[in-house]
């Protein structure tokens, strides 16, 4: 059964830079089939798609978030992260990792296999 | 604002049969691109519930059906029962500065 796990701090300070990694256990992030992806949840409110990457290194960013984020992977140890630099306040939220499938020949992927999340709290 | 417009809320009892909205636009549902539908338990990462408009994953109760007309979509869940109750989220691929992958705002469903 495929697991996805995030892991990093839980608190970052205004104006540094947030990291976090994704690590996919019981099936490969080499595989043509699938990208893998970041979203995010402030608390009590809706979900926001940060960005996805494939294993190859291609990457495609929320336009709104696209100067400040860089994900990255590391097939190596089976592995996907995110970097949100200069964060605030409003980057508080709970972020998720999830495998996305590729859909031959139909634009739109969705998030089949999500990470359970991790809060992350940007404060001082 | 989310690309996608969902009502914040739907509630209806046991049994019974509750309808959950998702409207776009013409960069997104209207421009023939799928809708995938979510479910949030309280305090429980997302589980994809409709991907494809209509196709449910397996282990999906038959009870969740969804479908797609125009610039809008829906979810329905038919035979209500309390552990339905949880956050729903509609997803779909827009081909303005807003996308590629957006999230309706969400509605709670209350199972009264």
């Amino acid at each position: 059964q495929l697991q996805l796990q995030e892991s990093g701090p839980g608190l970052v300070k205004p104006s540094e830079t947030l990291s976090l990694t994704c690590t996919v256990s019981g099936g490969s992030i080499s595989s043509s089939s699938y990208y893998w992806g970041w979203i995010r949840q402030p608390p009590g409110k809706g979900l926001e798609w940060i960005g996805s990457i494939y294993y190859s290194g291609s990457t495609y960013y929320n336009p709104s978030l696209k100067s400040r984020v860089t994900i990255s992977v590391d097939t190596s140890k089976n592995q996907f992260s995110l970097k949100l630099s200069s964060v605030t306040a409003a980057d508080t939220a709970v972020y998720y990792c999830a495998r996305l499938p590729l859909r031959i020949a139909v634009a739109g992927l969705f998030f089949d296999y999500w990470g359970q999340g991790t809060l992350v709290t940007v404060s001082s | 604002q989310s690309v996608l417009t969902q009502p914040p809320s739907v509630s209806g009892a046991p049994g019974q049969r509750v309808t959950i909205s998702c409207t776009g636009s013409s960069s997104n549902i209207g421009a023939g691109y799928d809708v995938h539908w979510y479910q949030q338990l309280p305090g429980t990462a997302p589980k994809l519930l409709i991907y494809g408009n209509s196709n449910r994953p397996s282990g999906v109760p038959d009870r969740f059906s969804g479908s797609k007309s125009g610039t809008s979509a829906s979810l329905a869940i038919t035979g209500l029962q309390a552990e339905d109750e949880a956050d729903y989220y509609c997803q779909s691929y827009d081909s303005s500065l807003s996308g590629p992958e957006v999230f309706g705002g969400g509605t709670k469903l209350t199972v009264l």
